[in-house]
């Protein structure tokens, strides 16, 4: 069955240093979406991106965070500067389309800790 | 702005017993999923409910819908241990975006 994939499943960063994480969406998904979880706490909406470029952002998603399709496959979130309120878990998800029944399918997460 | 709200938080139950999780959200809504999570794990698709009034069941759980009052409910039917997890509903607003409750952390004791 297809499944949402991320990489690294745990990455430890100094404050201040760059982060990508990654994510190889389901195959035939069009909108891609990026989630956080601060331990502990409920999941956040992040960013979805559909058709190469980003459709909706939340306040936590300021200009430190980006977002890239840099190849057929890939979806990446980065950091810039990381801070240590950055800690949490990433979900990445993908859907078919937006009308219906189109579900998102999240992915395992990476556990992003910032010391 | 969409709120969830999930009640109870925290829920210690028996085996054996039922209970209901509520999900009440603030704004209209045409979808609404539920979660479950173990711990530190991903997020499991339980049910998406469409309609209102849509029932749904999958073993000892049921969720249902009804959007006039803007309320979900899971129930659970003779909880096994099995059941224990963190489950969240989760609404969708325009574009797809989910916005998800604080999530009930379940522990259903032998």
């Amino acid at each position: 069955e297809p499944e949402v994939t991320q990489t690294p499943s745990h990455q430890v960063t100094q404050m201040g240093q760059e982060v990508i994480l990654r994510c190889v969406p389901i195959s035939n998904h069009l909108y891609f979406y990026w989630y956080r979880q601060i331990l502990g706490q409920k999941v956040e909406f992040l960013v979805s991106f559909y058709n190469n470029e980003i459709s909706e952002k939340s306040e936590i998603f300021d200009d430190q965070f980006s977002v890239e399709r840099p190849d057929g496959s890939n979806f990446t979130l980065k950091i810039r500067s990381t801070k240590l309120e950055d800690s949490a878990m990433y979900f990445c998800a993908s859907s078919e389309g937006l009308a219906g029944t189109y579900e998102q399918y999240f992915g395992p997460g990476t556990r992003l800790t910032v010391t | 702005e969409l709120k969830v709200e999930q009640n109870p938080l925290f829920l210690s139950m028996q085996e054996g017993k039922n209970y209901t999780i509520y999900c009440n959200y603030s704004t209209t809504s045409d979808r609404l999923y539920w979660y479950r999570q173990d711990p530190g794990k991903s997020l499991e698709s339980l049910f998406v409910l469409l309609s209102n009034g849509a029932v749904k069941q999958e073993g000892r759980l049921m969720a249902s819908l009804d959007t006039k009052a803007r309320l979900s409910t899971l129930h659970i039917t003779a909880a096994v241990h099995d059941l224990s997890a963190t489950y969240f509903c989760a609404v969708v607003n325009a574009g797809n975006m989910l916005t998800f409750g604080g999530g009930t952390r379940l522990m259903v004791k032998p």
